[in-house]
This record gives structure tokens, C-alpha cells and sequence, in this order.
């Protein structure tokens, strides 16, 4: 089942823009995760936010955490044409004891150059 | 160092066949897992290893889904008299033992059942 559900399913813009993507979840977690993934194949990890934690910035990437209202941003700022890829949040559900993810359905990014 | 690698990259069979797929982790990476990923259903927990302890199954969508992982590394998925709804792309991860460690992918097997 999945437990996110990501806003908006695709977002087009122009290079140098800004990308903001939106994840929402049902239960109580460990942590959350976003990935992306080019031409549908392997997944590679962009960021990890900690259940205890507000904001986390990595590059050009900042990622939210509201625990209250179980949802989660990622901003992309200045985007490129290569950040063109689907973003995916994934959740570690709280009581599991491993790094189990559920993944939300993604959000397909289209950066026009 | 070489990261999570997945064959084959591609395998076409027909309905009823067996099929193994294969997953040669991160070395070192004590946590494997294997996801599915396809259109309806987006992307699935299937099986989760962890050192030697019992492997969670609670993903697997049926009995005709096993899998193994042998000497705590490679680990084979098998799935018997596959069903065309098993089409979808599997991949595999490993990692760190614990909670916030990162996943790290492999390019996955793109499986499609005629």
C-alpha cells in the first residue's frame, strides 16, 4: 500500500525556476526520505529528514518536515534541465525497526532548458 | 566502490515460467531489500534481509514469490509460474543496518511476462 501521496503528479518549468514538491502521509514515522529516479530504473537517494527535525538543506535542495500535519516539502532552487527525473518521498513507518520504506507515487519533473 | 548491481537488466518470458532474479549488494551492507515497481501499484516493499535473522516476507504478494540471500550477500528473488500482472520492475537495495541509513538502489531488472 502506499502511504504517501505526492502534489503535484508533474510539474513543468523552465530552467532556472524554482521546483517545489509536496508529499503527504498517513502514519507516524521514523523518518522521511526523497529519491529520484531518471528513466524509470534505480532510485538514488537525495535526502534524509529525521522525525525530530524542521529543515534540511543539501545543495540546491531544502526539504520540510510539519510531523503536525504529516507532510513534507522539497524545494529544488534554480532547477536544471538535468534535474528532469521523478522525485519520490519515502516514510519509515515509527515501530519498525528497520528502514523499511513506503513510497508515495511520485511527482514527474520536467525542466525545460 | 562498486555499488548494488542487478541481472539481468532485462529478462522476457512466458506465462507459467520460473524466473530468478539476482542482487549482488554493496559489500559490507548487513540490510538488503527488494521492491517492485509497476504502473498500478507504484512502487512495493516485497522483502527485507537483515544479517542472519529471519527475513521479513510481509511485501510478497504471493507464495509464488520466495527469496534467498546466500552467505548474508547475493540474494536470488524467484518467482514461480509467473502471471503477466507479475510484470513490473524489481529492484533491489542494501544498506547499513539501522534506521537513517540511505538505501542504495540497483539499476533493477525490468521483468515483462507474455
Amino acid at each position: 500500500s502506499q502511504q504517501g501521496e505526492e502534489d503535484p503528479q508533474a510539474l513543468s518549468i523552465q530552467e532556472g525556476e524554482n521546483a517545489t514538491m509536496n508529499c503527504s502521509y498517513k502514519t507516524s514515522i521514523n523518518n522521511l526520505q526523497w529519491y529520484r529516479q531518471n528513466s524509470g530504473r534505480g532510485l538514488v537517494h537525495l535526502i534524509l529528514i529525521r522525525s525530530n527535525e524542521r529543515e534540511k538543506h543539501s545543495g540546491r535542495l531544502r526539504v520540510t518536515l510539519d510531523t503536525s500535519k504529516k507532510s513534507s516539502s522539497l524545494l529544488i532552487t534554480a532547477s536544471r534541465a538535468a534535474d528532469t527525473a521523478s522525485y519520490f518521498c519515502a516514510t519509515s513507518p515509527r515501530g519498525t525497526s528497520y528502514g523499511k520504506l513506503t513510497f508515495g507515487q511520485g511527482t514527474i519533473l520536467t525542466v525545460h532548458p | 566502490g562498486a555499488g548494488v548491481s542487478q541481472s539481468p537488466s532485462n529478462k522476457v518470458t512466458e506465462k507459467g515460467k520460473d524466473v530468478e532474479l539476482r542482487c549482488d549488494p554493496i559489500s559490507g551492507h548487513t540490510a538488503l531489500y527488494w521492491y517492485r515497481q509497476s504502473l498500478g501499484q507504484g512502487l512495493e516493499f516485497l522483502i527485507y534481509f537483515q544479517g542472519n535473522s529471519a527475513p521479513d516476507k510481509s511485501g510478497l504478494p504471493s507464495d509464488r514469490f520466495s527469496a534467498e540471500r546466500t552467505g548474508g550477500s547475493v540474494s536470488t528473488l524467484t518467482i514461480q509460474r509467473t502471471q503477466q500482472e507479475d510484470s513490473a520492475v524489481y529492484l533491489c537495495a542494501s544498506s547499513l543496518m539501522g534506521l537513517d541509513y540511505e538505501q542504495f538502489f540497483g539499476p533493477g531488472t525490468r521483468l515483462t511476462v507474455l
